[in-house]
């Protein structure tokens, strides 16, 4: 089956800087999104970008379907950015499954 | 406002004592799903639904059941909980047309089987 596979899997920041994570899938997808789980265990839906560039404030994500990757970049980052970024996809073909990635824990220090 | 509501959001039981925990959505979404987190373990599938009377099990469906009698609802049922079902789940929506819908979440229950 396929394989999601993000890095990195920690990354610790001081608050204002910037950074990429990074989304690698193994098959052709028709659904790609990101998620923030917060400290408090909820998941928010970032971006729904099977392909192209989305930006939403300091969040940007870039999806190259052709290349089987995707980047989220978070700009400034701000203390409240932390938490686990999560990717994930639904395959082209065979069942209609979402396939989590394990995620990049961020801490962003004040 | 567009969302997955579920209920508990916390729970403390006991091992063998039957629990329910609730799922609606209110965006007419044709499929539905459970997951489980664990540390170390991510997001794993336990059950999820294609359309009203469909289901089918996922990664870990072991111990749970579920039901979908009516488009909006998918409660997961524990009939004999044990302590390996403590764990933190969630329950998700999406429209399923074309392999493409956007996946949205509930907040999450925390349950803890003591």
């Amino acid at each position: 089956g396929i394989q999601v596979e993000q890095s990195p899997p920690d990354l610790i920041l001081q608050e204002g800087a910037n950074s990429t994570l990074r989304c690698n899938f193994s098959d052709s997808v028709n659904n790609l999104q990101w998620f923030h789980q917060n400290p408090w265990g909820q998941l928010i839906n970032l971006f729904y970008i099977p392909s192209g560039t989305k930006q939403n404030g300091r969040l940007s994500a870039t999806t190259v379907a052709t290349e089987r990757y995707s980047l989220l970049y978070i700009s400034s980052s701000q203390t409240t950015d932390s938490g686990v970024y999560f990717c994930a996809v639904v395959t082209t073909s065979g069942t209609y499954k979402y396939i989590f990635g394990t995620g990049t824990r961020l801490k962003v220090l004040a | 406002e567009a969302q997955v509501t579920q209920n508990p959001r916390y729970l403390i039981t006991v091992t063998g004592k039957k629990l329910t925990v609730t799922c609606s959505q209110n965006m007419n979404h044709e499929y539905m799903s459970w997951y489980r987190q664990d540390p170390g373990l991510g997001l794993r599938q336990i059950y999820y639904s294609m359309n009203v009377e469909v289901t089918d099990k996922g990664d870990v469906p072991e111990g749970y059941k579920v039901s979908r009698k009516e488009k909006r609802n998918f409660p997961l049922i524990l009939e004999s909980p044990s302590p390996n079902q403590t764990s933190l789940y969630f329950c998700a929506s999406s429209s399923s047309h074309d392999n493409t819908g956007e996946l949205f979440f509930g907040e999450g229950s925390r349950l803890t089987v003591l």
